[in-house]
């Protein structure tokens, strides 16, 4: 099965500064990498996906994710935090086996302080 | 807002009780996906339904099932309940059913169980 971990629980970053929350994926054949973002009592949001095409992908609210596939990596970015960005997030590979559904990291609560 | 709705958003039993889940995806879209997400086992994906039939299974155990309904609605049924069985409980909706691992799913706010 296509899988994706999420090496780090907790990311901390100071507001201003750049982020970086770490995904690696497992797949056979072509991946499907998707990011998602999770606010405290809510659902998940869709920040951006890689299919094919440029390694730098943009997203919403300012983030992107750099696809690398000698690394099998597909890291969320954004060059300058807010303290708003303080979530859980989510990394996510679609998994033709499983009637394509997401399968997802254990999460990776990123807060950024003041 | 994403579209897809899910009711209630919260709920209280006991256990041993049964409970039934609602959700209404994103107009137009025809694939369900349920998922349930705890502190220890983290985004689970349990089942999916594409225009009414069953599509894909996961980590479902053999006292939950579901359904979807004409009307595209879906719902996912709870029995026997464990005090394990306390999670967040989300539906998602997508355009289509297979073929196309392109498109995002569109997730909806979530039912909290608690079973006590």
């Amino acid at each position: 099965a296509q899988s994706v971990a999420q090496p780090e629980d907790q990311v901390n970053v100071a507001e201003g500064n750049p982020l970086t929350v770490k995904c690696t994926y497992s797949v056979s054949g072509n991946p499907y990498l998707f990011w998602y973002v999770q606010y405290p009592n809510r659902g998940l949001q869709f920040l951006l996906k890689y299919i094919t095409g440029d390694n730098l992908v943009k997203g919403s609210y300012g983030f992107e994710a750099e696809f690398n596939k000698s690394q099998t990596s597909f890291h969320l970015k954004k060059p300058s935090a807010l303290v708003s960005d303080s979530a859980l997030y989510f990394c996510a590979v679609r998994d033709g086996h499983s009637g394509y559904a997401l399968n997802f990291g254990k999460g990776t609560s990123l807060l950024v302080t003041p | 807002d994403s579209g897809v709705t899910q009711t209630p958003k919260h709920l209280i039993t006991a256990t041993g009780q049964r409970v039934t889940l609602r959700c209404s995806p994103r107009s137009g879209d025809l694939s369900v996906y349920w998922y349930q997400q705890s502190l220890d086992q983290g985004l689970q994906f349990l089942i999916q339904y594409y225009n009414g039939e069953e599509r894909a299974k996961g980590n479902i155990l053999e006292r939950f099932s579901a359904q979807q309904f004409p009307d595209l609605h879906s719902e996912l049924n709870l029995s026997s309940l464990e005090l394990g069985d306390s999670a967040l409980y989300f539906c998602a909706s997508s355009p289509w059913g297979g073929g196309s691992l392109d498109t995002e799913a569109f997730f909806g706010q979530g039912t909290r169980l608690t079973v006590v």
